[in-house]
Order: structure tokens, then C-alpha cells, then sequence
């Protein structure tokens, strides 16, 4: 999991109401990504920043929002606008230059909607 | 445009003999390739990582891939399983133009099971 946090571990919510993930990396990358993982579906992007205050919507944006106005924190909110949160969500961070590519991942968020 | 394919969704193996997960790729660029491994509800760990330098990449665990151009397929391989190797493997894909912020395709995972 390297230098990347991720709160709440497990999330409850239900239905109707927003809720935003947390992710805080201190490996001083430029990049941040958030993921969603469903079962047997591999991971789906559904935000990505390359700099702070810039974001850009992934493959699934829609009922998601975030904001970057740190270096070190992505936060993700799901909101009501979501017709299927309930998931695993991965936050990655990384660099973007050839060399140094890599995404490393936090250990991840678990959100039911009751 | 880019792809990965992992040829099996489940591998079942007995713990001291070889594993093998297939990855086979399709990339309009030079790709940067990986290996990660995720354990239940655990985040993703990096395994390897091809960048065109050796095409026979080491990584950690005792795991190691080769990078086949004329085959497309990097394909992942460990000569003696263990138990603590029960997990999820996926193969990922990077796009190698700066426009696309790194974006990483990821295959469909592999199971593996280990039995005692």
C-alpha cells in the first residue's frame, strides 16, 4: 500500500445521500486516480488529476465528483446521482513520465448502500 | 487504442508446483506493462513492471515475466507456488502518451487457488 491512505475502510450509506471517500498519498507524486472495482469486472477509472486543480473524468465520471486542491489529497464523492455505488474503490497515485509510470494503490474503500 | 486479455479467469495449482497466468496485450504504442496482485479486500501490489529494457522482467515474490513482442503477450510465471500466492492477479497496460495522464487498461484478473 506504500505511502497512500485510504478512510473509511468500510462505508455505509443510503440511499439518496452523498458521501466522500478520502485518499491522501505522501510519496509527493503529481497524479491521482480513483477506481472502481465490481466482481469479476477488473478496475474502472472513474477520475484522474495530473496536477493540482485539474481533473479530468475517466471511463464511469457519471454520479461521481472530486476535487484536487492538494498536492497530497483526492478526495472522491459519490453522489446521489449514482444508481449503483455499492463497490470497492481504489485511489492510485503515480507519476507521469515514462520511467516512473508506475500507479501505486491505497488499500481501498468498501461502500454499501443500504 | 489499447487492450489486455488474461486468457484465464481461474488457475488452480498444488502448493511447490510452477504457476502460469497469461496476459495476451494490444497497444497502438510501446506500452509499459505490469503485473499486480490483490489480496481479499486488500489494495493492488505491484509485482513487475516492463518498460523495453530486459524482456525477462524479475519481481518480487519469486514471480517473473516475459515480454514476447512478435506474440504480444507478457505472461506471468512462478516455479513453485505457495499458499500465501492465493490471490488475484492482474495484467495492466499503460498508454505511453503524456495526453492520456498514464492511464492504465486493465485485464479481466486471474484467481488463483493453491492447493496444500
Amino acid at each position: 500500500d506504500g505511502g497512500i491512505t485510504q478512510s473509511p475502510k468500510y462505508l455505509f450509506r443510503k440511499e439518496g445521500q452523498n458521501v466522500t471517500l478520502s485518499c491522501e498519498q505522501n510519496l509527493n507524486h503529481d497524479a491521482m486516480y480513483w477506481y472502481r472495482q465490481d466482481p469479476g469486472q477488473g478496475l474502472r477509472l472513474i477520475y484522474y488529476s495530473q496536477i493540482v486543480n485539474d481533473f479530468q473524468k475517466g471511463d464511469i465520471a457519471e454520479g461521481y465528483s472530486v476535487s484536487r486542491e492538494k498536492k497530497e489529497s483526492f478526495p472522491l464523492t459519490v453522489t446521489s446521482a449514482q444508481k449503483n455505488p455499492t463497490a470497492f474503490y481504489l485511489c492510485a497515485s503515480g507519476n507521469r513520465d515514462r520511467e516512473t509510470d508506475t500507479q501505486y494503490f491505497g488499500p481501498g474503500t468498501r461502500l454499501t448502500v443500504l | 487504442a489499447q487492450s489486455v486479455t488474461q486468457l484465464d479467469s481461474h488457475v488452480s495449482v498444488s502448493e511447490g508446483t510452477p504457476v502460469l497466468l497469461r496476459c495476451n496485450y494490444s497497444s497502438s504504442y510501446s506500452p509499459s506493462l505490469f503485473w499486480y496482485v490483490q489480496h481479499p479486500n486488500k489494495g493492488l501490489q505491484l509485482l513487475l513492471k516492463y518498460t523495453s529494457a530486459a524482456t525477462l522482467v524479475k519481481g518480487i515474490n519469486g514471480f517473473e515475466a516475459e515480454f514476447k513482442k512478435s506474440e504480444t503477450s507478457f505472461h506471468l510465471t512462478k516455479p513453485s507456488a505457495h499458499m500465501s500466492d492465493a490471490a488475484e492477479y492482474f495484467c495492466v497496460v499503460s498508454a505511453q502518451f503524456k495526453a492520456a495522464g498514464n492511464k492504465l487498461t486493465f485485464g479481466g484478473g486471474t484467481r488463483v487457488l493453491v492447493k496444500p
